[in-house]
C-alpha cells in the first residue's frame, strides 16, 4: 500500500452514461497526476494538479473528460458520455515538491463502458 | 518528444536465471528514471529510482543502470523467482516534460519453477 488510494477500483457501466473516480493522495504530496493504461500498454499521462492549479492537460483529455482538486487534496475525474473506447484502467499518482522526485501510484481504478 | 522503448515486449527464464531488460529514451534531459513493476490488474510499485546524476541504484536482487548520454537504462534481476512474475515498466522525468513521468510500454516478464 502506497499511500494512494482510488475509489472505486472498479466500474461497469454503460454507454453514455458519466462516471467520477476519486483519488486520495498521500497527505502531503503537493503534486497530483492521472493517467490512462489500456492492456499491454504503459500508461499514459492524462492531466497533473500542483496544489489545486491543473498545470497541463494531454491532448487525450477530450472536452468529456474533466479533473479537479478543490482546496489541493483529493482528486476527481469525471467522464461524461462515456464511450466504449473509455474502457481502461485510470491510475493516479502523487509526488512531493518539485520534479524528479518519487512519484507514488494508487492501485487504479478500472472502467468498463459496455 | 521524448520518447521510451522497452525491449523484449515479453521475455520468459527458468527460475534461477540471471536476466537484464531495456529500456531507452531519446531526449537525455532527465531528472530522474524509475522501474516500476504491475502485477495483472493492480496498480504500480516503485523499484528503484535514479537520479540523473547517478550511474546506478540497487535493491536487494535488483540493480539499475543509467546510462543518460546514451539513453539507456537496465534492469537486471539475479536469481529470479517465480514471484518476480510480473510486468516492469521504465518511465523517465525529464526537464522539458513538466514533471510527469513518460512511460515505456513495459516487459512482461515470466519466471517458470
Amino acid at each position: 500500500d502506497t499511500g494512494v488510494s482510488q475509489d472505486p477500483r472498479h466500474k461497469i457501466t454503460k454507454r453514455g452514461q458519466n462516471v467520477t473516480f476519486r483519488c486520495d493522495p498521500i497527505s502531503e504530496h503537493n503534486r497530483l497526476y492521472w493517467y490512462r493504461q489500456t492492456l499491454g500498454q504503459g500508461p499514459e499521462f492524462l492531466t497533473y494538479f500542483q496544489n489545486e492549479a491543473q498545470l497541463e492537460k494531454s491532448r487525450l483529455l477530450s472536452d468529456r473528460f474533466s479533473a479537479e482538486r478543490p482546496k489541493g487534496s483529493f482528486s476527481t475525474l469525471e467522464i461524461q458520455r462515456t464511450e466504449q473506447g473509455d474502457s481502461a484502467m485510470y491510475l493516479c499518482a502523487s509526488s512531493l515538491g518539485v520534479a524528479g522526485n518519487t512519484i507514488y501510484f494508487g492501485e487504479g481504478s478500472w472502467l468498463t463502458v459496455v | 518528444k521524448q520518447e521510451v522503448t522497452q525491449i523484449p515486449a515479453a521475455l520468459s527464464v527458468p527460475e534461477g536465471e540471471n536476466l537484464v531488460l531495456n529500456c531507452s529514451f531519446t531526449d537525455s534531459a532527465i531528472y530522474n528514471l524509475q522501474w516500476f513493476r504491475q502485477d495483472p490488474g493492480k496498480g504500480l510499485t516503485s523499484l528503484l529510482l535514479i537520479q540523473s546524476s547517478q550511474r546506478e541504484q540497487t535493491s536487494g536482487r535488483l540493480n539499475a543502470s543509467l546510462d543518460k548520454s546514451s539513453g539507456r537504462s537496465t534492469l537486471y534481476i539475479a536469481a529470479s523467482q517465480p514471484g518476480d512474475s510480473a510486468t516492469y515498466l521504465c518511465a523517465v522525468i525529464g526537464y522539458n516534460q513538466g514533471g510527469k513521468l513518460i512511460f515505456g510500454q513495459g516487459t512482461e516478464l515470466s519466471v517458470k519453477p
